[in-house]
């Protein structure tokens, strides 16, 4: 049974360029939410999406976007990207219940440098 | 506001030794949920356990156990016997939940974790 995966692994970006990042959730799972953990920092929330739409937003900017697929699969897009975007990316699926999600699981990360 | 913190920020052990990581939060919510996750360098977060806002009774699973107690707004974790594969980063987070539902929001507080290292 696939967790969930995350690419690309590592990527170095300059500042004002844009950056995508992509998602598998784990099988049977439905919801997606993106978290951004700067060094030495526990992760912050981002989003969550379910049924392609965007259900919760955490503090950041407009430059932060995504986009969630028919298959739940999921993109994380920055635009205009700082030097302070610099952090490993997160995804976390889970399965939606009637009162929110249930358990998170994690992917191993995306590590973003910004230059 | 929510918010948790762990003062914690790095403890080091001698294989074998018993220790325990500290984690305070906040809420105004009457319902909600606790988590423990440990990052290995991997970078995954390792889901170790959640209990909700109304079950206070204290965990067991193999060496690890969990004391939460809402008096203090604590939910400290130990891990007896420690091992060299302990060595990690440990986070406890907060979410709001709607427990009669069984879920959480997904939307987590993490604190800025605590870095074990455990020496053979």
């Amino acid at each position: 049974d696939a967790g969930v995966t995350q690419s690309p692994t590592h990527l170095i970006k300059t500042r004002g360029q844009q950056v995508t990042l992509r998602c598998s959730p784990k099988s049977g799972h439905d919801t997606v939410s993106w978290y951004q953990q700067a060094l030495g920092q526990g992760p912050q929330f981002i989003f969550q999406y379910y049924e392609e739409e965007e259900r919760q937003r955490g503090n950041f900017p407009d430059r932060f976007s995504g986009h969630q697929f028919p298959n739940y699969s999921s993109e994380l897009n920055v635009n205009a990207l700082l030097l302070g975007d610099s952090a490993l990316y997160l995804c976390a699926s889970s399965f939606w219940t009637g009162g929110g999600t249930g358990e998170l699981f994690f992917g191993e990360g995306s590590r973003l440098t910004v230059l | 506001a929510q918010k948790v913190t762990q003062a914690q920020t790095e403890i080091s052990v001698v294989e074998k030794e018993d220790v325990t990581l500290d984690c305070v939060y906040e809420t105004r919510d009457t319902t909600y949920y606790l988590f423990w996750y440990k990052q290995p360098p991997s970078g995954e977060l390792v889901f170790l356990i959640r209990r909700n806002s109304f079950d206070e009774q204290n965990e067991i699973s193999g060496r690890y156990s969990w004391n939460f107690q809402k008096s203090t707004s604590s939910f400290n974790f130990t891990i007896t016997a420690s091992q060299v594969v302990d060595s990690a980063v440990y986070f406890c987070a907060l979410s709001e939940g709607l427990v009669n539902y069984g879920g959480s929001q997904g939307n987590l507080i993490f604190g800025k974790g605590t870095k074990l290292s455990v020496k053979p």
